[in-house]
């Protein structure tokens, strides 16, 4: 069974960064799709980006362009997401996800248990 | 890239049916068949519930159903449970953006 653990919760000043981590174990690691989706209180999904770590290169939302950077270690099983110039409105549940198998726009089957980033003075 | 539309909530009795609809456009629901649904309960991670439009993950109960017809999906549970109160978002492939979110809808037992 495929099991994706998340870092625990942060909290950050504006105008700083925020790396979040995502350990999967229990299924191959390197050929699916991880990708993060946040969610902001009281608000719905929101697709941030993915990637595939045995290729490398992740893809973004374009609302994330610039600020946003996804990473992944093969060796440790573990994939990161970076924000940067964080503001109050980045406040918000950040999940990671497994896409498909060598396909960052496939379906998301299993779910981190959410990491919350808080962003205050 | 807007989210795609979805109605604030829907209800039913249990037993019933309800229906939810996604719309988006002729760049992302209308041009592709990857449209996905996700269920989430207060304070959990959302579940996969339907993949590829009307594909159901090992597990998800024959009750979800998912369809599409040009920029709209819609999924229909039927026989509606009192589990099945949670919020429900679609999700669609997008080209170049390359995936988007539903509004989502709040379905109440």
């Amino acid at each position: 069974q495929v099991q994706l653990v998340q870092s625990g919760a942060e909290v950050k000043k504006p105008g700083s960064s925020v790396k979040v981590s995502c350990k999967a174990s229990g299924g191959t690691f390197s050929n699916y799709a991880i990708t993060w989706v946040r969610q902001a209180p009281g608000q719905g999904l929101e697709w941030m980006g993915g990637i595939i770590p045995i290729i490398g290169t992740a893809d973004y939302a374009q609302k994330f362009q610039g600020r946003v950077t996804i990473t992944a270690d093969e060796s440790t099983n573990t994939a990161y997401m970076e924000l940067s110039s964080l503001r109050s409105e980045d406040t918000a549940l950040y999940f990671c996800a497994r896409g498909g198998y060598y396909d960052i726009s496939g379906p998301l089957d299993y779910w981190g248990q959410g990491t919350l980033v808080t962003v205050s003075s | 890239q807007s989210a795609l539309t979805q109605p604030r909530s829907v209800s039913g009795s249990p037993g019933q049916s309800v229906t939810i609809s996604c719309t988006g456009t002729s760049s992302d629901i209308g041009a592709y068949n990857f449209v996905s649904w996700y269920q989430e309960h207060p304070g959990k991670a959302p579940k996969l519930m339907i993949y590829d439009v009307s594909r159901r993950p090992s597990g998800v109960p024959d009750r979800f159903s998912g369809s599409k017809s040009g920029n709209t999906a819609s999924l229909t549970i039927s026989g509606l449970q009192a589990e099945d109160e949670a919020d429900y978002y679609c999700c669609s492939f997008a080209g170049i953006y390359p995936k988007v979110f539903g509004t989502g809808t709040k379905v109440t037992v």
